[in-house]
């Protein structure tokens, strides 16, 4: 059964940095592109980055102006989201998404979820 | 490129046809896909290339649309249908927008 695991959410202080990990199972995660889409309290969906299946290319949202770096590790089969100088609209939760397509060129539709984790920005 | 879904709120009593509409403010081909998000839970992919359903989703889900413009259409409503659903492209290069999403709710 595919899974997806997110963790590393909490509370931090504005200006403070978080690491959020998502622990894949049950798929093809070396052949996955991966992504990170987040909702804020009361708002919609927000793409936040992706990775491609090799881990050569990333892609960030505009809004995040380089605060925030993707990387993914195939061995463990973990992505993660690494933030930094966080903003209280960073407050949301964060989901973890799996790629549909499997070593392919085609690229973003969201085909699975994990639970997600809520990042709290306050002080 | 900017999606564009209405209306904000559709109000539709269970066994009616719901339609959801939205566009994008630029082709994305049918680079198009629709979720379902239920309170408490991950969102759902229900269609992908504008009318290519995942697997598992009920044919009562039916997508159609190129280009700018694209539907999402509920034949008779069942209770688990009630949700807020999300278009998004991905066209090109991400990152992807998503719509505002459409609140589908029982009348």
């Amino acid at each position: 059964e595919m899974q997806l695991v997110e963790s590393g959410g909490g509370l931090v202080q504005p200006g403070g940095s978080l690491r959020l990990s998502c622990s894949a199972s049950g798929f093809t995660f070396s052949g996955s592109a991966m992504h990170w889409v987040r909702q804020a309290p009361g708002r919609g969906l927000e793409h936040v980055s992706a990775i491609t299946y090799d881990g050569t290319t990333t892609y960030y949202a505009e809004s995040l102006k380089g605060r925030f770096t993707v990387s993914r590790d195939n061995f463990k089969s973990t992505v993660y989201l690494q933030m930094t100088s966080l903003r209280p609209d960073d407050t949301a939760v964060y989901f973890c998404v799996k790629d549909l397509w499997t070593y392919s060129s085609s690229f973003g539709v969201f085909h699975s979820w994990g639970q997600g984790t809520l990042v709290t920005v306050s002080s | 490129i900017v999606m564009t879904q209405s209306p904000g709120t559709l109000s539709v009593s269970p066994g009616e046809r719901a339609t959801l509409s939205c566009r994008a403010s630029q082709s994305v081909g049918s680079n198009l896909a629709w979720y379902q998000h239920k309170p408490g839970q991950p969102p759902r992919l229900l269609v992908y290339r504008a009318s290519t359903r995942a697997t598992g989703i009920s044919t009562r889900f039916s997508g159609s649309g190129s280009g700018t413009e694209f539907t999402l259409t509920i034949s008779s409503l069942q209770s688990e249908d009630f949700a807020v659903y999300y278009c998004q492209h991905y066209n090109g290069w991400p990152p992807y927008t998503l719509g505002q999403g459409t609140k589908l709710e029982m009348k």
